[in-house]
């Protein structure tokens, strides 16, 4: 069965500090993973990866996919309180449109 | 560009009733989904387009219906509202081709009564 695990459920952190948020997977095929960001409404998208070992970066925001072991990690340095919010992984397995997503991490990050 | 519209923003009904969800998108994506976020239960599919005139069900498809007359448009339909409807409810849309990243509404807040 296709899934996508995220850990951890629930982080509190202080202002300034780095966080590293997980994402595993398992699917039949696979085309990308995508990283969200959920405050009090819609998903808005932060990155897409496609390729094993490449860093996308945004900001203090970074990701990087390994596609051997089947992970992304999702990076945050110098965290803000703007920063708090649910941040969701999504597979796209390349079939169809059945985008596969993770519960998220709940992120606080405390002035 | 407008992005991805959903109208209500927040609908309060009875069980038994019916409704329709709104969703339309300016930027001729060929696809769209409709999900459902519940608490501790993260998005699940409940049907998807990948064209006008194609439809198909996601993870949680019964109880509700789709059509896809338009690229712009994908209404979803409760026919008979029950309480376990009560949710909040994403429309996204997906460029095809490959690298694709969906792009979602601003969401319905549903509660059934």
């Amino acid at each position: 069965e296709d899934k996508v695990v995220q850990s951890p459920l629930s982080l509190v952190v202080h202002e300034g500090d780095t966080v590293t948020l997980n994402c595993s997977y398992e699917v039949t095929n696979f085309r990308s993973l995508l990283w969200y960001k959920q405050e009090k409404k819609a998903p808005t998208f932060l990155f897409m990866l496609t390729s094993s070992g490449i860093e996308k970066k945004s900001g203090r925001l970074s990701s990087i996919l390994d596609k051997k072991e089947l992970f992304s990690i999702l990076n945050i340095t110098a965290t803000q309180t703007g920063d708090s919010a649910v941040y969701l992984c999504a597979v796209d397995p390349n079939t169809g449109n059945q985008f596969y997503f993770g519960t998220g991490t709940s992120l606080t990050v405390i002035p | 560009n407008a992005g991805v519209t959903q109208t209500p923003k927040f609908q309060v009904l009875k069980t038994g009733q019916s409704m329709t969800l709104q969703c339309a998108q300016d930027m001729n994506h060929e696809y769209m989904s409709w999900y459902r976020q519940d608490p501790g239960m993260g998005l699940r599919l409940i049907h998807y387009s990948v064209g006008a005139g194609i439809t198909d069900q996601g993870e949680v498809p019964n109880g509700y219906n789709v059509s896809r007359s338009t690229t712009e448009d994908f209404p979803l339909r409760l026919l008979s509202a029950a309480p376990s409807q009560t949710s909040v409810y994403f429309c996204a849309s997906t460029k095809g081709g490959t690298g694709r990243a969906q792009y979602f509404g601003p969401g319905t807040r549903l509660l059934v009564l």
